[in-house]
């Protein structure tokens, strides 16, 4: 099936500082990339919706300018947490649908990133 | 009231035993259902889409009741393997095609 690369797959940072997280869609092209969180003992939710070479569409209660997604290119979307806190503190991942298939079934997943704000 | 909703257990079955999961969405207009699978601290991984005619797959089988909005999931044969969490999966038309997740059913299957 469909790869996606996520890196790095846990980061520690001091709080304030900044964090890029990347996920790479490795043997297709990949027209919409999803960011989730998913908070100890908690579901995914929904960050926001990339599409290449436009803005994302974030959801309700997740802020923009901490959270910037830039969506280059077919095959990479980062997500970089701005000035992280310890409450950003999270699991985060990313999700790719293949570009041209609207039928697809399947929401190829990410590795996953472990993020700790100390 | 949220849009997927799970039992978030856990359930502690023994192996051998049959076990199953219900979920309920509340938008009438979602388009596909699936579950997920995961592992703790893991990416989810797709189990099985979830088809109005019901579907299986060995000892797993889903079945879609959208009249009473809500999916199942029922597990034959319990293997120790079989312990994760299982995600109750949600994709909407329209747009991108939002896929919303359930908070998930934790099963545990014991020696």
């Amino acid at each position: 099936g469909a790869v996606v690369s996520q890196h790095p797959s846990w980061v520690i940072c001091k709080s304030g500082t900044s964090v890029k997280i990347e996920c790479r869609s490795l043997d297709f092209q990949a027209t919409t990339m999803f960011w989730y969180r998913q908070f100890p003992k908690q579901s995914l939710m929904l960050m926001a919706t990339s599409n290449e070479g436009s803005k994302a569409t974030y959801e309700q209660g997740v802020e923009k300018d901490k959270f910037l997604i830039n969506h280059a290119s077919l095959t990479l979307s980062t997500l970089t947490v701005t000035s992280a806190h310890p409450e950003d503190s999270s699991f985060y991942i990313c999700s790719a649908r293949v570009r041209g298939n609207r039928m697809v079934t399947e929401a190829f997943f990410g590795q996953g990133t472990r993020l700790t704000v100390v | 009231r949220k849009e997927v909703e799970q039992d978030p257990g856990p359930f502690n079955v023994p192996e051998g035993a049959t076990v199953a999961f219900n979920c309920t969405y509340s938008n009438s207009a979602s388009q596909s259902f699936f579950w997920y699978r995961q592992d703790c601290r893991k990416e989810p991984k797709l189990l099985m889409s979830v088809y109005s005619s019901g579907n299986e797959d060995g000892r797993f089988t889903a079945q879609l009741n959208r009249a009473s909005q809500y999916i199942s999931l029922l597990i034959r044969d319990s293997k120790l393997s079989d312990s994760a969490t299982y995600l109750c999966v949600v994709r909407f038309s329209g747009g991108y095609q939002k896929v919303t997740f359930g908070t998930g059913t934790k099963l545990q299957v014991i020696p």
